[in-house]
């Protein structure tokens, strides 16, 4: 069966400090990927979206970058945190055919930015 | 655009009330429709999903039916339980898209003993 997993569950980072979240999909193969952030009282918002190795497409502009150096791996950077980019972090995949309309979610990452 | 549009909550149940949260939704093409449960401190989870008219989803005792006539697709259980209290999305997405998932804004649910 797949798995995600997204580390680390929890991070408070300084403002103008680096970030970096990590999330690997297992039991799959060429998945698509997805980093989502949800702001308090904000909803779901999709950040990053990637249909392969080095294949990335930004929905939203910000200081926040994303990387996918191997098929089921995906990294969400950043250089300088701002405050604005506290929130839950999730990373989610979906696979291929009938079934990929299916998008699966991680356990998330909640970043206090301070 | 697509769009979905769920109740506001929060709503709050009994033990064993009868549950129903409206979600509507406008969409150009076939989407696929789905209800995600978040738990406090959790990340999200499908709960059910239906991908073409008049399909039932199911699952854990909560069902929704997607309607196209009214372009609803309304999550209900008939005996909501404590552990029931989450907060519940529910999205769609175009068949065959690679791309977003369009999520309604959240319908949290508390259940009282």
């Amino acid at each position: 069966s797949q798995t995600i997993h997204q580390w680390p569950a929890t991070l408070v980072q300084p403002v103008g400090s680096p970030l970096s979240l990590e999330c690997t999909v297992e039991g799959t193969s060429n998945p698509n990927l997805y980093w989502y952030r949800q702001a308090a009282g904000r909803g779901l918002q999709l950040l990053f979206y990637s249909v392969g190795i080095g294949q990335i497409s930004s929905e939203v502009p910000q200081n926040l970058s994303a990387s996918r150096p191997q098929d089921r791996q995906f990294i969400l950077s950043s250089k300088k945190l701002l405050l604005s980019d506290s929130g839950f972090y999730l990373c989610a995949w979906s696979g291929l055919g009938i079934s990929g309309n299916t998008i699966y979610f991680g356990e998330g990452s909640w970043l206090t930015v301070v | 655009g697509n769009s979905v549009t769920q109740m506001e909550g929060p709503v709050t149940l009994s033990e064993e009330a009868f549950l129903t949260i409206n979600c509507t939704y406008t969409a150009t093409g076939y989407p696929s429709l789905f209800w995600y449960v978040q738990y406090p401190g959790e990340g999200l989870q499908l709960l059910l999903k239906a991908t073409k008219a008049d399909d039932k989803g199911s699952n854990k005792g909560f069902e929704a039916t997607y309607r196209k006539e009214t372009t609803s697709f309304h999550l209900e259980k008939g005996s909501v339980q404590v552990s029931d209290s989450a907060v519940y999305f529910c999205a769609l997405r175009e068949r065959g898209s690679q791309g977003n998932l369009i999520f309604g804004k959240g319908t949290k649910l508390s259940v009282k003993p």
